[in-house]
């Protein structure tokens, strides 16, 4: 069965700072998806990104980073120099088929 | 552009009461999907569609019927209210049902169940 692990309950940092998200997954399909969204302290859900399976280039955008490796069935998420409008509840989700699991979220706090 | 539209955003409901909540969307996404959010758990997924006249249930189905009479919209019923049921609820769309779609989230319902 499909499992997602967000070890990392809440992070808190201070600005500037690096900060890495860690997702770990199981499944036994060998073509999945997996993706990472945003909830802001407004609610909304964003999507982020988007990794498939024979995929494993890290994806850098602006002060995004992912990295995706499915030897530890890992993809992990890196934000560098940190804002306080970082802040927010990140997911971790796989999908295989029409099911969507997701982990249990990472609350990211940044202070000033 | 509307997106993923839910109304209520806010609903109280006492145990029993009976309960529809809409979801509509303008993108002609043929996949859509309901999903409760509840605090330490991510989100689950309920019901999904993979298109009109279709649905199936996901992880946590009991306590809540779906149906699909048009591609727009996809309201999930809540026959019997349930304290358990109290939760945030959220409706997502995406293009396809296939796995490589990114879903459009809804800005979610907030329900209490007293």
């Amino acid at each position: 069965a499909q499992k997602v692990t967000q070890a990392q309950t809440e992070i808190s940092v201070v600005e500037k700072e690096d900060v890495t998200l860690d997702c770990v997954y199981e499944t036994r399909d060998t073509t999945y998806y997996l993706f990472w969204y945003k909830q802001p302290p407004s609610g909304e859900l964003v999507f982020l990104i988007r990794r498939n399976s024979f995929d494993e280039q890290n994806e850098i955008s602006g002060r995004y980073s992912w990295n995706f490796q499915k030897s530890t069935s890992s993809f992990n998420f890196t934000i560098t120099a940190s804002q306080v409008v970082d802040s927010a509840v990140y997911f971790c989700a796989l999908s295989d088929n029409n099911d969507m699991r997701f982990g249990a979220g990472t609350r990211l706090t940044v202070k000033p | 552009n509307a997106g993923v539209t839910q109304t209520p955003k806010f609903q109280v409901l006492k145990t029993g009461q009976s309960m529809t909540l809409q979801c509509a969307q303008d993108m002609n996404h043929e996949y859509m999907s309901w999903y409760r959010q509840d605090p330490g758990m991510g989100l689950r997924l309920i019901h999904y569609s993979v298109g009109a006249g279709i649905t199936d249930q996901g992880e946590v189905p009991n306590g809540y019927n779906v149906s699909r009479s048009t591609t727009e919209d996809f309201p999930l019923r809540l026959l019997s209210a349930a304290p358990s049921q109290t939760s945030v609820y959220f409706c997502a769309s995406s293009y396809t049902g296939k796995s490589n779609q990114p879903q459009h989230f809804g800005d979610g319902t907030r329900l209490s169940i007293l």
